[in-house]
């Protein structure tokens, strides 16, 4: 089965540092990403992972460690606008390739 | 700027009344996607093109149906929209099966 489990909400104050985490469990791995989506609007890509570790991208960083089944995305300086929806997804290893999404971590940032 | 465009960013049917959702992109991206988000849920794939190879999830509805005339454009026909197909329908392209996805802005379905 496919299994992509993420907090459903998180509340952070703006200049804070904030750790999302992802948990996975299917069928095959091929890389994970991190998608940024504001509300009523389409996700925007963040990062990729595929080896283990920690990538790093200004404010955003993201890291994966297979053999945990595990990723984290992390939010430094948090500013008002970070507050979003954000998406994990699974890139399967069978012919298709598939993106399988979880729900989503809805962030909201305070004053 | 090369991008995914969808159109009309809001479109309201009405029940058992089909509709066509438009998808078109100047990425020249081989691979094409239909996804349908509800509130607070996951991105579900309705199925892909990559080039004109039709790929249709397992669980998709047969009411779902999907046609990519050429490379640019891609449409998404629901024929006879429910109430559950009410929803955020978002196209979008890959270079390859399982790259990065550039998203277009979606269309919020309502059906009335």
């Amino acid at each position: 089965g496919q299994n992509i489990d993420q907090p459903t909400e998180m509340t952070a104050t703006e200049g804070a540092i904030v750790q999302i985490n992802c948990t996975y469990q299917t069928s095959g791995f091929n890389g994970l990403f991190w998608y940024q989506q504001h509300a009523g609007e389409a996700p925007t890509f963040l990062s990729y992972n595929v080896l283990d570790g920690l990538e790093e991208k200004g404010r955003f960083s993201s890291f994966l460690s297979r053999s945990k089944g595990y990723s984290y995305l992390l939010l430094k300086e948090l500013q008002m606008k970070d507050s979003a929806s954000y998406l994990c997804a699974v890139r399967g290893s069978d012919s298709s390739y598939k993106l399988i999404f979880g729900s989503g971590t809805r962030l909201l940032v305070r004053p | 700027d090369a991008m995914v465009i969808q159109n009309p960013r809001y479109q309201v049917t009405q029940f058992g009344k089909p509709v066509t959702l438009s998808c078109s992109q100047t990425l020249n991206h081989n691979v094409m996607y239909w996804y349908q988000q509800k509130s607070s849920q996951a991105p579900k794939l309705l199925f892909h093109y990559y080039d004109k190879d039709f790929n249709n999830e397992a669980d998709t509805p047969d009411n779902f149906q999907s046609r990519r005339p050429n490379t640019s454009f891609c449409f998404l026909d629901i024929r006879s929209p429910g109430l559950g197909d009410a929803a955020m329908y978002l196209c979008a392209t890959s270079t390859g099966l399982g790259e990065k996805l550039f998203f277009g802005s979606g269309t919020q379905l309502s059906v009335l």
